[in-house]
């Protein structure tokens, strides 16, 4: 299996932009995570979904922020407009969960964001 | 909700000595993780550990959920072990797999 795939790994873009980061998860599994990592908040869980169904967003930092899994297979976390303080390292991630319990959590290499 | 607090936060080691980690959880937990954050950034899975222990080469863990910890042991430590270690945890009902992490422990290891 490749692993859960994001793009891109990289990402630099300006103040007010828009700024979409993808994810594919591992296939089979049907919980996906989005997380952010800064060095000052470690890291954080913004929303989680199971079944393609938003479970869980109060960790969405605020109404720029926005998530969409329309199949099992692809995940959008998009940010608009983007602020400096936006800047983090976004990981995804993504397992199975089922009637025995959850099975172990992926994580994807993660994107770089930085907004200037 | 649930505290996951990882001690010591920072540990400085020779190559070859032997190093132990802990994570103290404040709940019941249904599924404990340890993670490895390389110095390039890339989170890998180390164990997955609910309960009783695991071991993989030079690393072993430990979870004694009834007492709320687990142990992740790191014997003759190589320099590629440098990076951040993280506990995370999963509490009980229909969290989908939902995971809590500590603040994570700094291992670096001098040739």
């Amino acid at each position: 299996d490749a692993g859960v795939i994001q793009s891109p790994r990289h990402e630099v873009t300006e103040m007010g932009q828009e700024v979409t980061l993808r994810c594919k998860p591992i296939s089979g599994h049907n919980s996906l995570f989005w997380y952010r990592q800064t060095m000052m908040r470690g890291l954080e869980l913004l929303i989680y979904f199971n079944n393609n169904v938003p479970i869980d967003d109060s960790g969405m930092p605020e109404d720029r922020f926005s998530a969409k899994m329309p199949n099992a297979s692809f995940s959008t976390l998009k940010i608009q407009p983007s602020e400096p303080r936006d800047s983090a390292v976004y990981f995804c991630a993504s397992s199975f969960f089922g009637q025995g319990g959850t099975d172990t959590q992926y994580f994807g290499p993660g994107t770089r964001l930085t907004v200037l | 909700g649930i505290q996951v607090e990882q001690s010591p936060p920072d540990l400085i080691l020779q190559e070859g000595a032997n190093s132990t980690l802990r994570c103290n959880f404040s709940d019941s937990v249904n599924n404990l993780q340890w993670f490895h954050q390389n110095p390039w950034g890339q989170l890998i899975n180390l164990f997955y550990i609910p309960s009783g222990t695991k071991q993989n080469g030079r690393l072993s863990a430990t979870t004694v959920a009834t007492e709320r910890y687990s142990l992740l042991y790191i014997s003759s430590s190589q320099t590629t072990d440098s990076g951040v270690y993280f506990c995370a945890v999963e509490t009980g009902g229909t969290s989908y797999g939902k995971l809590t992490f500590g603040q994570g422990t700094i291992l670096t290891v001098h040739p």
